[in-house]
């Protein structure tokens, strides 16, 4: 399968704080996603990236789709403790079957009040 | 409310028992996945549906089994259960367009003993 590398694993930071987080694949997508898990439900689409450069807001998340195709990125501004949870970033390759997901392996996020 | 049911939320089994987990949707979504969640290794591909008689291998489909007879339902079953396959299933489908994501179920916890 596909490899997609989310860095970092966790993340410890202050209500308030920015978060970066991003996503590495070893070969091109023509779709990246990014999701939210809450504990004990499944993943909740956040941004959805069609076009290697776009750059996708949604509230005070914000998502770029890398310009190689090989790599996204998440920013959250303003964190506030509803943002904890897991995030995945996810990708789409034509190649691969045009319907399946590849997730990286999450982003554990505490919002500490 | 719209969206995708899986059935049952828990389930403890011994090895070598069969099982099936039930996955509904009622959006009309022609795509359907079963996925596994496991600790550090993101999400899975178990098997795929395009459609209502069509069914494909993912990523860790080895154990088990899937059938599309209806639109709506994408059952998944294991045929003897091993503690490997200790994991949380989630199932998901889309409109089977490349510019929608997923919408996923909340997930069965598996435990086999």
């Amino acid at each position: 399968g596909q490899q997609l590398n989310q860095s970092p694993q966790s993340m410890f930071i202050q209500e308030g704080e920015d978060v970066s987080m991003n996503c590495t694949s070893s070969s091109i997508f023509n779709t990246w996603l990014w999701y939210k898990q809450d504990p004990g439900e499944g993943p909740v689409l956040l941004i959805a990236l069609y076009k290697a450069g776009e750059l996708t807001s949604n509230g005070r998340l914000t998502a770029q789709f890398g310009i190689t195709r090989k790599d996204s990125f998440l920013n959250i501004s303003a964190s506030i403790p509803s943002d904890v949870g897991i995030y995945f970033c996810a990708g789409r390759s034509y190649q691969t079957g045009a319907n399946n997901l590849f997730f990286g392996t999450g982003t554990r996020l505490t919002v500490i009040p | 409310n719209a969206g995708v049911t899986q059935t049952p939320k828990f389930q403890v089994l011994k090895t070598g028992q069969s099982m099936t987990l039930q996955c509904a949707q009622d959006m009309n979504h022609e795509y359907m996945s079963w996925y596994r969640q496991d600790p550090g290794m993101g999400l899975r591909l178990i098997h795929y549906s395009v459609g209502a008689g069509i069914t494909d291998q993912g990523e860790v489909p080895n154990g088990y089994n899937v059938s599309r007879s209806t639109t709506e339902d994408f059952p998944l079953r294991l045929l003897s259960a091993a503690p490997s396959q200790t994991s949380v299933y989630f199932c998901a489908s889309n409109s089977g367009t490349a510019t929608y994501g997923y919408t996923f179920g909340s997930g069965t916890r598996l435990t086999v003993v």
